[in-house]
């Protein structure tokens, strides 16, 4: 149980387009979602919490205007990363958080992003 | 706030050796403790977690157990296999709070 999906796993795009990420819970609901950027053996940094039917919270320092994200089912929050550069590329992970009352998150697999 | 402090990496063992990667933290109140371990390629997978002092976390021969009075929550295998090469991070979620703030991840490599 607890299975998180994310697709695509990789996307190659070109500077000035957009991109979406899908992430999926699929054999539970989950109420509030995470993104996350991962940057070359880094930590992961969160960018916002997604919850369902309502505005995303962004982190300090992150583009709301450039990082869009929905949560429109219980069940799928998606990242749409617009007029993408360079610098945009990177590992995108996306969480779902579990029912179990501690707060506990499962992970997709992961995007990884290249911008060229 | 908040705060997870991890042993650098990356640590290299030999197969059967014992592994213990430290971590300790900073919380207001109760926070529940976890280990994520993520493999080359992939997003993170839940390992164990502990939710209350004392509580011992235990998933495929990795354990950890929450000490408030140390705060900590070191991650502990009696014998590694190469298989268990991988980035382990330690993360708390703090009493009352749905975010997870993370530790810098060690990375672990066994060599046959």
């Amino acid at each position: 149980g607890a299975v998180v999906s994310q697709h695509p796993s990789r996307v190659i795009c070109k500077s000035g387009t957009s991109v979406k990420i899908e992430c999926r819970s699929l054999d539970f609901q989950a109420t509030t979602m995470f993104w996350y950027r991962q940057f070359p053996k880094q930590s992961l940094m969160l960018m916002a919490t997604s919850n369902e039917g309502s505005k995303a919270t962004y982190e300090q320092g992150v583009e709301k205007d450039k990082f869009l994200i929905n949560h429109a089912s219980l069940t799928l929050s998606t990242l749409t990363v617009t007029s993408a550069h360079p610098e945009d590329s990177s590992f995108y992970i996306c969480s779902a958080e579990g029912t179990s009352g501690y707060y506990e998150q499962y992970f997709g697999p992961g995007t990884r992003l290249t911008v060229t | 706030g908040n705060s997870v402090t991890q042993m650098e990496g990356p640590v290299t063992l030999s197969e059967e050796a014992f592994l213990t990667i430290n971590c300790t933290y900073t919380a207001t109140g109760y926070p529940s403790l976890f280990w994520y371990v993520q493999y080359p390629g992939e997003g993170l997978q839940l390992l164990l977690k502990a939710t209350k002092a004392d509580d011992k976390g235990s998933n495929k021969g990795f354990e950890a157990t929450y000490r408030k009075e140390t705060t900590s929550f070191h991650l502990e295998k009696g014998s590694v296999q190469v298989s268990d090469s991988a980035v382990y991070f330690c993360a708390l979620s703090g009493f009352g709070n749905e975010k997870l703030t993370f530790g810098t991840g060690t990375r672990l490599t066994i060599i046959p």
